[in-house]
């Protein structure tokens, strides 16, 4: 049972360049995010989906944009990668219920040069 | 707007005792669940335990408990007998929900790190 799988592990772009990261579940979940992790800021969400075909923007969403064309698949894309991009970022799935917690990918290491 | 405060950047504690990691958080709504996260320095978030804002009882969870006061909006976790695998990142998260809007999503506080001396 892979869980949540993100892929690729780590990258580095140049200024201006363009990439997607994809995030895989396997637990048949309505719910996916993808999160940024900065150092002394914690995770904060960028976007999020409630179900295939729908997407909406969360804390910091600009300079990306999500698809969630397939209910297990979340893509997140940089159209122009910035340094201000260079950071952690979590895809994690969860289902609809209050009480269950979200299940994290192990992270993708962006760095913008 | 929901927020997530935890005030110590970095805590030590010797092995096999008890730690306690803070976390205040603000909302203005009535239903919302607490949790903690775990991230060593492999990277990965790791569950640790929940707390719904109408639980009686503090949540446990084999070593890990959460001193959840309401009325203070604390909720902080205790590890007890602490171990040297418990050295890592340590995040509180909230989730608000009212309405059944929040969609699940989470409001992370900055982290703790926590270092256990041998």
């Amino acid at each position: 049972n892979a869980g949540v799988t993100q892929t690729p592990k780590f990258r580095v772009l140049k200024t201006g360049q363009s990439m997607t990261l994809l995030c895989a579940q396997d637990m048949n979940h309505e719910y996916m995010y993808w999160y940024r992790q900065d150092p002394g800021m914690g995770l904060r969400l960028i976007h999020y989906s409630v179900g295939e075909g729908t997407t909406a923007k969360g804390e910091v969403p600009d300079g990306y944009n999500v698809s969630r064309l397939k209910k297990q698949n979340f893509l997140l894309g940089l159209e122009s990668a910035a340094p201000s991009q260079t950071s952690v970022y979590f895809c994690a799935s969860s289902t609809a219920g209050v009480r269950t917690e979200a299940f994290f990918g192990q992270g993708t290491r962006l760095t913008v040069v | 707007a929901q927020k997530i405060t935890q005030t110590q950047p970095g805590m030590f504690v010797q092995e096999k005792e008890a730690v306690t990691l803070d976390c205040t958080y603000d909302t203005s709504d009535q239903s919302y669940g607490l949790f903690w996260y775990k991230q060593p320095s492999s990277g990965e978030m790791i569950f640790l335990i929940y707390q719904g804002s109408y639980d009686e009882q503090n949540a446990t969870e084999g070593r890990y408990s959460l001193n959840f006061q309401k009325a203070r909006k604390s909720a902080n976790l205790v590890i007890s007998a602490s171990q040297l695998g418990d050295s890592a990142m340590y995040f509180c998260a909230m989730r608000n929900n009212a309405g059944g809007t929040s969609y699940g999503k989470l409001t992370f506080g900055q982290g703790t790190i926590l270092t256990v001396h041998p």
